[in-house]
């Protein structure tokens, strides 16, 4: 079945060290995005990429890095440097419309809840 | 701020009735979207209205738009127990910007 898996699904980590969110697609999308949710809040946009080896960062991209070197994988790094990094980090993929500005629907993985201890 | 504001925050009815919820926003868009999430869950999306349609219709869902308010309104018809979950607006093409740009979202509890 054609969708998006992120991984680890729950992730421990102490104070001082990065980890990596895994997210892959296939859809055959090229737009991909990494959404941070706080608990009762809404989404804020971390990063995102309209094609491969090309991003873009989004709201409150501080303390965060990715890369996309092929067309179904976007990782997600939550580096030392994010004061605050527990929350739950979404996924999510879409085509890249011909018309810029002009967002399609979205398909989201099931999300990754990053604790630090 | 881009999210503009939805609201209610929450809301909780009696199966059986209608849930509305309404979305406001400030700057111009290309489209508006609305999304459901389950506790814990990534989102589903529901529904997209382009910037030049009034109106649209899926199943018992019924979302409008009205660009001069820079508002819009979800409609849920003969609400289930099912349909407990947090629903967001979703901001398309804000400030030209090839992302979505979402709500703080409507917790709706259905009781049975």
């Amino acid at each position: 079945d054609g969708g998006i898996t992120q991984s680890p699904k729950y992730l421990f980590r102490k104070e001082g060290q990065n980890v990596t969110l895994s997210c892959e697609q296939n859809l055959n999308h090229d737009a991909m995005y990494w959404y941070r949710q706080d608990p009762g809040q809404g989404l804020r946009l971390i990063y995102y990429s309209q094609i491969v080896n090309d991003f873009q960062k989004g709201d409150i991209a501080e303390g965060y890095s990715v890369s996309r070197e092929k067309k179904e994988s976007f990782p997600l790094t939550v580096t030392s440097a994010q004061k605050n990094p527990t929350a739950f980090y979404l996924c999510a993929s879409s085509i890249a419309l011909r018309w810029y500005g002009n967002t399609g629907e979205l398909f989201f993985g099931e999300g990754s809840r990053l604790t630090v201890l | 701020s881009q999210q503009g504001e939805e609201d209610p925050q929450a809301l909780s009815i009696q199966e059986g009735e209608n849930a509305t919820m309404n979305c406001s926003y400030k700057t111009s868009i290309n489209n508006l979207q609305w999304y459901r999430q389950n506790s814990g869950r990534g989102l589903v999306h529901l529904i997209l209205i382009r910037s030049n349609e009034r109106e649209k219709h899926s199943g018992r869902l019924r979302v409008t738009l009205d660009t001069s308010k820079k508002s819009s309104s979800l409609l849920i018809t003969a609400s289930r127990a099912a349909d407990t979950a947090s629903y967001f607006c979703a901001r398309g093409g804000v400030q030209g910007a090839q992302k979505l740009v979402f709500g703080q979202g409507t917790r709706l509890t259905i009781n049975p």
